[in-house]
């Protein structure tokens, strides 16, 4: 059974604080991915990493960072958390495209209050 | 900006109906149109997909149409279940599968 694990599902940190989010695949998945949900925007991709220490910038990139040192484990980082990053985050991973399957596969997403 | 825009927001049906949801997007490198299916308190999961080159696939009561010239795309959900009820996100992915969404539809069916 193919498995996204995020670390917490539920997380409350203070405002200027350091976060720190994890996902973890067993798929050898090539390609992982951080999303934020909030109601009325839909998920939006914050950053992209198609292999070990590469990454790229989604929409949304400002005031968090990530870290891909193993292929199976993806980093989101809040550097000074802020109110306004209180969000559902969702971890996905996917092959890389051009084989048949692209299908992404969704942890159950942290939800964090910064306060 | 929003590559991927999706209409409506929500979505009320009675069972037995059809549920129709739309998607537009803007950038011709799309090659992968997937719509994933969200229910409270899980992660968005795949529920069926179409690559550019098809005009329509279906997957039981679930089919996508797909207009390349328009560059639009739809989900269409015949004989609509409670069931159903969830939150519906249409996307597209382009080189090495960078996955972009819409802004998700709740659909609510009615008994």
């Amino acid at each position: 059974d193919v498995k996204v694990t995020q670390s917490s599902r539920y997380l409350v940190k203070r405002t200027g604080e350091k976060v720190f989010l994890e996902c973890v695949q067993d798929m050898d998945h090539e390609n992982m991915f951080w999303y934020r949900q909030d109601p009325g925007l839909g998920l939006r991709l914050i950053y992209f990493s198609y292999d070990v220490k590469m990454k790229e910038k989604g929409d949304i990139p400002e005031g968090y960072s990530v870290s891909r040192e193993k292929k199976e484990r993806f980093s989101l980082i809040l550097e000074s958390a802020s109110t306004n990053q209180t969000s559902m985050y969702l971890c996905a991973s996917s092959l890389l495209q051009g084989r048949d399957n692209t299908e992404a596969f969704f942890g159950q997403g942290t939800r964090l209050t910064v306060v | 900006q929003q590559q991927v825009k999706q209409s409506p927001q929500s979505l009320i049906v009675q069972k037995g109906g059809i549920s129709i949801i739309n998607c537009a997007y803007e950038n011709t490198a799309f090659d992968y149109f997937p719509w994933y299916q969200q229910f409270p308190g899980k992660g968005p999961a795949l529920l069926i997909a179409i690559r550019p080159d098809v005009s329509e696939k279906k997957e039981g009561r679930f089919t996508i149409s797909f207009n390349k010239s328009a560059k639009q795309f739809s989900l269409h959900i015949m004989d609509s279940q409670p069931g159903d009820s969830a939150t519906y996100f249409c996307a597209a992915t382009k080189r090495k599968g960078k996955l972009i969404f819409g802004q998700g539809t709740t659909l609510q069916v009615k008994p």
